[in-house]
């Protein structure tokens, strides 16, 4: 069966730090690679996506992420975080050939201190 | 453009009674998500809708049934309510293939 794997649940930073969020997929067929991102009692956002082309992603709020086909990885990126980063982000592939329902991780939760 | 839509956005129910949740799409978009989402599980798949049919459907009880109509929208319902279905249930919304998937702000059930 398919997975994602989001190796932290969570990661404490401090504001103005960068941060790195690892999402891992199990595949090696084509695949489609999101971040969403989830605010308090709100629905996912779209943060960033790969569907072809570039490898280096950059999304909104100044995240950024880079897909390593090799290494089955999506890990998301933000130079310098701020505290209004504090959410819960997931990591969700798509796999061509199929069905394309994603496959979501278990969520990483960033907590952002002052 | 008018995001995804969903109501109620709270909802309180009783063991054994049932519950209709209702979701709007995006304008354009033909495939409706549903999920469940709780602490324990994560975000869980219940069933993919398309032009009115269920296209994909993932690995929940017959408690949980939806539709689509005409023009998109689409509701689920899930009868028979246990403690375990309070969640924060989500729908979402595409084109279809691989794009994105557009979500709505849920609707968080609990269930007494």
């Amino acid at each position: 069966a398919q997975s994602v794997t989001q190796l932290d649940s969570q990661v404490p930073v401090f504001e103005e730090a960068p941060v790195e969020l690892r999402c891992n997929y199990s595949s090696s067929v084509s695949v489609y690679l999101f971040w969403y991102v989830q605010y308090p009692n709100q629905g996912l956002q779209l943060l960033l996506k790969y569907l072809s082309g570039s490898t280096l992603v950059k999304g909104i709020n100044g995240f950024e992420a880079e897909f390593n086909k090799s290494q089955t990885s999506f890990h998301l990126r933000k130079p310098s975080v701020h505290i209004s980063d504090t959410a819960e982000y997931f990591c969700a592939v798509r796999y061509s050939g199929g069905s394309y329902i994603p496959t979501f991780g278990r969520g990483t939760s960033l907590i952002v201190h002052p | 453009k008018a995001g995804v839509t969903q109501t109620p956005r709270y909802l309180i129910k009783t063991r054994g009674q049932q519950v209709t949740l209702s979701c709007s799409p995006i304008s354009g978009h033909r495939s409706v998500s549903w999920y469940q989402q709780t602490p324990g599980q994560g975000l869980q798949f219940l069933f993919e809708y398309f032009s009115e049919t269920q296209r994909n459907k993932g690995n929940f009880p017959g408690r949980f049934s939806g539709r689509q109509f005409s023009n998109s929208r689409s509701e689920m319902n899930v009868s028979t309510l246990e403690l375990g279905d309070s969640a924060l249930y989500l729908c979402a919304s595409s084109l279809g293939g691989p794009n994105e998937q557009f979500f709505g702000p849920g609707t968080r059930l609990t269930v007494l």
